[in-house]
């Protein structure tokens, strides 16, 4: 029973190229929660998706960012023109419906020259 | 503004110390709290959780947690640590019926001295 994945686990991106970070749940979960862990600071929440729908974006940038889970597929977490600012750490989790654990992936380290 | 707190940002020990990682919400109602253990290199594991019932929680590798409602706390600790023990500890918290998003702490780093 494979765990989350994300790939690609690091990622270099020119200042104004886009980056796209995709997610896949563990088998059965349908949730799946993005974070950002900047250099020395702990993960902040970004958004939470189910299927087709994106539930809470509360944490996402108004710009540049946005996320989608298709009804099939990974997730996929798009930042368009990175800054360098973008430089960070990416985990995605997922959990089963009706539950709040949440099982996390091994990350994307974006790295923006 | 309401967040999660933990107290110490790098802790070193000496093998077989016993250790005590703060954490501190500022929620009110009812919350669940995990603690999650990050070793160098790898993903968030899970140490423990707390949803409801006895307030002292057992997780894994001998850590356990006290959740004590009054202080708004969750301490993680672990009566003698090992050198394997040396990684990055998160505490987070889920409000209930405020979505399904997690908190975290901004982590202590432990360094396990052999």
């Amino acid at each position: 029973n494979a765990g989350v994945m994300q790939n690609p686990r690091h990622l270099v991106r020119r200042r104004g190229q886009e980056a796209r970070l995709r997610c896949s749940p563990m088998k059965g979960h349908s949730h799946v929660y993005w974070y950002r862990q900047l250099p020395e600071e702990g993960l902040k929440f970004m958004v939470y998706l189910q299927k087709e729908n994106i539930i809470d974006e509360s944490g996402m940038p108004k710009e540049r960012f946005s996320a989608e889970f298709p009804k099939e597929g990974p997730s996929i977490l798009r930042i368009q023109q990175v800054v360098r600012g973008d430089s960070a750490a990416y985990f995605c989790a997922s959990s089963p419906p009706s539950s709040v654990e949440q099982y996390f992936g091994p990350g994307t380290r974006l790295t923006v020259t | 503004a309401q967040s999660v707190s933990q107290h110490n940002h790098h802790v070193i020990l000496s093998e077989a110390a016993s250790l005590e990682l703060g954490c501190n919400y500022s929620y009110g109602g009812t919350v669940n709290l995990f603690w999650y253990v990050q070793y160098p290199g790898q993903h968030l594991q899970l140490l423990l959780k707390y949803f409801s019932g006895d307030p002292l929680v057992k997780g894994i590798k001998g850590f356990e947690a006290e959740f004590i409602k009054s202080k708004f706390s969750f301490n993680l600790r672990k009566p003698s640590v090992q050198w394997s023990d040396t990684a990055e500890y998160f505490c987070a918290v889920n409000r209930n019926n405020y979505g399904q998003n997690f908190v975290f702490g901004p982590g202590t780093r432990l360094s396990v001295l052999p």
